[in-house]
């Protein structure tokens, strides 16, 4: 069963510090990786999506990674700012089997930018 | 190009109830997702709908159930609701192989139970 943990489960951070937000996974055969920001009492918007065969995809301010053999990812957050506070999940989907297709999520790191 | 629209947006029940919630998939996807969020935890999957079946299911009862209509939106059926069933439900669309394009969700659906 593939399972997903946050670390840590909550940050926060001066404006303009930069950070890294960290994901792992017990089952590495996985189809793709999906970062998401999560906004109070709202849907999930995607952030980033790995191919199970990138090392990393780049958005702007953010850069993701993707060690499949160790089971990590981290999002890297540059210079953030107040607007980026929200919760940031992670999801994986296995590459094959019966729970290809579904997304497994993390518990989430609950991100707080002051100014 | 409208993303992934749920309705309604909140909804109070009373226990024993039975509700029905509604998504519209983004345009060109043709598979649909669905997921409970407890508060403070991570979204868990219930089903998914791809070509009007229930491809797959995540550990939640029957009292869960769903349908796919011929124009690819969905609708979620709770029965005989529960206090613990109290959640932001969210619908996600994507393509049946989700390749480069993940997956797009709605803004959810609050359901409170009482």
């Amino acid at each position: 069963k593939q399972e997903v943990t946050q670390i840590p489960a909550a940050l926060s951070v001066p404006e303009g510090e930069n950070l890294v937000l960290n994901c792992s996974f017990t089952d590495s055969a996985i189809y793709n990786l999906q970062w998401f920001r999560q906004d109070p009492g709202k849907g999930l918007t995607s952030l980033l999506l790995i191919q199970s065969s990138q090392r990393e995809q780049t958005s702007g301010r953010l850069n993701a990674s993707l060690d499949k053999s160790s089971g990590r990812s981290t999002l890297y957050i540059a210079a953030s700012q107040p607007g980026d506070s929200a919760t940031y999940l992670c999801a994986v989907v296995l590459a094959g089997g019966t729970s290809y297709g579904k997304l497994t999520f993390g518990q989430g790191t609950i991100l707080t930018v002051h100014p | 190009d409208a993303g992934v629209t749920q309705s309604p947006t909140h909804l109070i029940k009373t226990r024993g109830q039975q509700v029905t919630l509604r998504c519209s998939p983004k345009s060109g996807h043709d598979t649909v997702s669905w997921y409970q969020q407890a508060l403070g935890q991570g979204p868990q999957f219930i089903f998914q709908y791809y070509e009007e079946e229930e491809r797959q299911r995540g550990n939640f009862p029957d009292r869960f159930s769903g349908h796919q209509f011929p124009n690819y939106s969905s609708e979620l059926n709770v029965n005989a609701l529960l206090l613990g069933d109290s959640a932001l439900y969210l619908c996600a669309s994507s393509l049946l192989l989700p390749g480069d394009y993940g997956y797009t969700f709605g803004s959810g659906t609050r359901l409170t139970v009482v």
